[in-house]
This record gives C-alpha cells, sequence and structure tokens, in this order.
C-alpha cells in the first residue's frame, strides 16, 4: 500500500492563477482531510470529507474548493491564488475515528 | 481563538534526558487527544493518543498525563535519543460528534544532543 499520495510535492504560482493539490490514498479509508501547515502555527484543517458525495468546511476554507467523487481521491483547489495561500498542505485520511494518516505534503508557494 | 495552547516552541534536552511537552484545551468537549511526531519534509505521524477517561498512558518511552479538570495534557519522552529530534504536535478533537476534524497545537521543536 503506498498510503496517502500527494502531487505535486513543490509548486510555485504566482498570484491569481489557479490550481489543483491532488490526493489520493488506497487504504478504502471513508474519511479524507486537507489541512495546511504556516511556520509556528501547527496544522489548520481546511476542508474533510466522511464519504464520496460528502464535504464540508473545517477552519479555514476560504480561497478553497474541494470534491470527493470516489473514495480514493480528494483534490483540493485553489482559484485565484493569493501570497496569503502560501504554505504547506498535508492530505490525511482515516478509516472512521481511526488513526489519521498524513500524506508527505505539497509546498506552495505564491509569488 | 487558540483552542489549543502548546509549550514549550522548543526544546534542547540531552541524550537520556527527559523530554516534556505541554498543552492545554480550552474546549471540554474535546475527547480524543493525540500526539504527532513529524520529521522535517515528512508529514505528521501518530505517536501516541489518550481519552478522557484515563489519566495516563505509556507506550514504550512515550507517556501522555491527562488532567481532565485542569483541561491539560502532556507528553513525555524519557531517555531521550538524538532520533527523537523531530516537531512534536499535540491534538484534540471532538469525536462524540462523529467527526475526527483534530484541532492542533502550534507544535514544539525538540533537539535532542547527543
Amino acid at each position: 500500500n503506498a498510503g496517502v499520495t500527494q502531487t505535486p510535492k513543490f509548486r510555485i504560482l504566482k498570484i491569481g492563477q489557479s490550481m489543483t493539490l491532488q490526493c489520493a490514498q488506497d487504504m478504502n479509508h471513508n474519511y479524507m482531510y486537507w489541512y495546511r501547515q504556516d511556520p509556528g502555527m501547527g496544522l489548520k484543517l481546511i476542508y474533510y470529507s466522511v464519504g464520496a458525495g460528502i464535504t464540508d468546511k473545517g477552519e479555514v476554507p476560504n480561497g478553497y474548493n474541494v470534491s470527493r467523487s470516489t473514495t480514493e481521491d480528494f483534490p483540493l483547489r485553489l482559484e485565484l491564488a493569493a501570497p496569503s495561500q502560501t504554505s504547506v498542505y498535508f492530505c490525511a485520511s482515516s478509516y472512521g475515528l481511526a488513526e489519521a494518516f498524513f500524506g508527505q505534503g505539497t509546498r506552495l508557494t505564491v509569488v | 481563538q487558540q483552542q489549543v495552547k502548546q509549550s514549550p516552541q522548543s526544546l534542547i534536552v540531552q541524550k537520556g534526558g527527559i523530554s516534556i511537552i505541554n498543552c492545554a484545551y480550552e474546549n471540554t468537549a474535546f475527547d480524543y487527544f493525540p500526539w504527532y511526531q513529524q520529521f522535517p519534509g515528512k508529514g505528521p505521524a501518530l505517536l501516541i493518543a489518550i481519552r478522557p477517561d484515563v489519566s495516563e498512558k505509556k507506550e514504550g518511552r512515550f507517556t501522555i498525563s491527562f488532567n481532565k479538570s485542569a483541561k491539560q495534557f502532556s507528553l513525555h519522552i524519557m531517555d531521550s535519543q538524538p532520533g527523537d529530534s523531530a516537531t512534536y504536535f499535540c491534538a484534540a478533537s471532538n469525536q462524540a460528534g462523529g467527526y475526527n476534524k483534530l484541532i492542533f497545537g502550534a507544535g514544539t521543536r525538540l533537539a535532542v544532543h547527543p
């Protein structure tokens, strides 16, 4: 099992551009999450999903969108990138309330 | 509003010493308190977790102490090793609501010197 796979690992965006961060898990987990990690701030929940077709906002959803069309995939969409979205993004998954497994992260810089 | 406050921000310990990281929470609905370990360039990984019905949980050299009345919990790393050098995050969530939305502390960067 690969676990949680995130692509790309690094990306530089210009202000106003858009992109999709990909996340895939092969553990048949029903719950998936997107977090962002800023220096000295811990991780903040952006969006989460408890199953295909079901998504909901976390602590910091503004500027982001998600979709969950399959159990395996949970892409995060950034529209009109802003410097404030410079961060490291982590996708995670869990089987219900069990341990959450994290991907290796995507480091995004908006210039 | 910072719902989970973690201290210290950084910690230096000699090999063989005890590392202690503290967290305090505000929301009394939290019922799951995990600690995550993160190495540079990697995602966080679950280290140990506790629920409020117990005051202490030990796994190897790692122990969580939990004080429900004070709304505080701490991670103790006994016999700290250079390989323990990493960033540690405490977290909390209200799983009774059927979700596992983790609220993280700001993190503690631990350096264990040989």
